[in-house]
């Protein structure tokens, strides 16, 4: 079973700024087999990238993945006032599917 | 439009089995696996197992291995999932989620139900 370590827990940052998200695997995850997805209080999780650095459909393009191998990051380029929630990654490499434990991007 | 729908929350007492239904419509039920995942309040995802509509067959995490089932009505396009001998830290939100479709370990998730909270207490 993969691992996957999130960092940091919370991240405070004002709009506009930009947020850098981590996640980092026990073990390899091939074949780029990450997802990253944004959940806001009370609602299912939403795909926001596939395969380590796809954005999925109508995800706006200040969302980015990239990474390899057992490093992974979620770069959000300008927060706007939507983006404050918790993100998640996750790899589909094998079985059981794994998640991180979540990023909190809170407003300062 | 494409969605899935959930059944509504459950109140259960330690021991009890309850089942949640995840109906899906606007895409071939058949063409899709169907996941379901739980999140207890304020922590993380969990992924319970996943089943293919189309065969009937169903895999689970071990945790939940000899105590959950997952099952399928093609005709109606629902799938489903069974919780048996609920305990209260089985208390959480449950979705069902379908993957890409894509050949493959492509297990990765697009569209999520609503979420279904089952709520384990004496």
């Amino acid at each position: 079973e993969i691992v996957l370590t999130q960092s940091p827990d919370t991240l405070s940052l004002s709009p506009g700024e930009r947020a850098t998200l981590s996640c980092r695997a026990s073990q390899s995850v091939s074949s780029n087999s990450l997802a990253w997805y944004q959940q806001k209080p009370g609602q299912a999780p939403r795909l926001l990238i596939y395969d380590a650095f796809n954005r999925a459909t109508d995800i706006p393009d200040r969302f980015s993945g990239s990474g390899s191998g057992t490093d992974f990051t979620l770069t959000i380029s300008r927060l706007e006032p939507e983006d404050f929630a918790v993100y998640y990654c996750q790899e589909y490499v094998g079985s059981p599917l794994t998640f991180g434990g979540g990023t909190k991007v809170e407003i300062k | 439009q494409v969605q899935l729908v959930q059944s509504g929350a459950e109140v259960k007492k330690p021991g009890a089995s309850v089942k949640v239904s995840c109906k899906a419509s606007g895409y071939i039920f058949t063409n899709y696996h169907m996941h379901w995942l739980r999140q207890a309040p304020g922590q993380g995802l969990e992924w319970i197992g996943h089943m293919d509509p189309a065969r009937g067959g169903a895999e689970y995490a071990q945790h939940f291995r000899d105590w959950v089932i997952m099952t399928r009505d093609t005709s109606s396009g629902t799938a489903y999932l069974e919780l048996t001998n609920l305990k209260s830290d089985d208390t959480a939100v449950y979705y069902c989620a379908r993957d890409s479709g894509r050949p493959g370990h492509f297990w990765y998730f697009g569209l999520w139900g609503r979420g279904t909270l089952v709520s384990v207490s004496s």
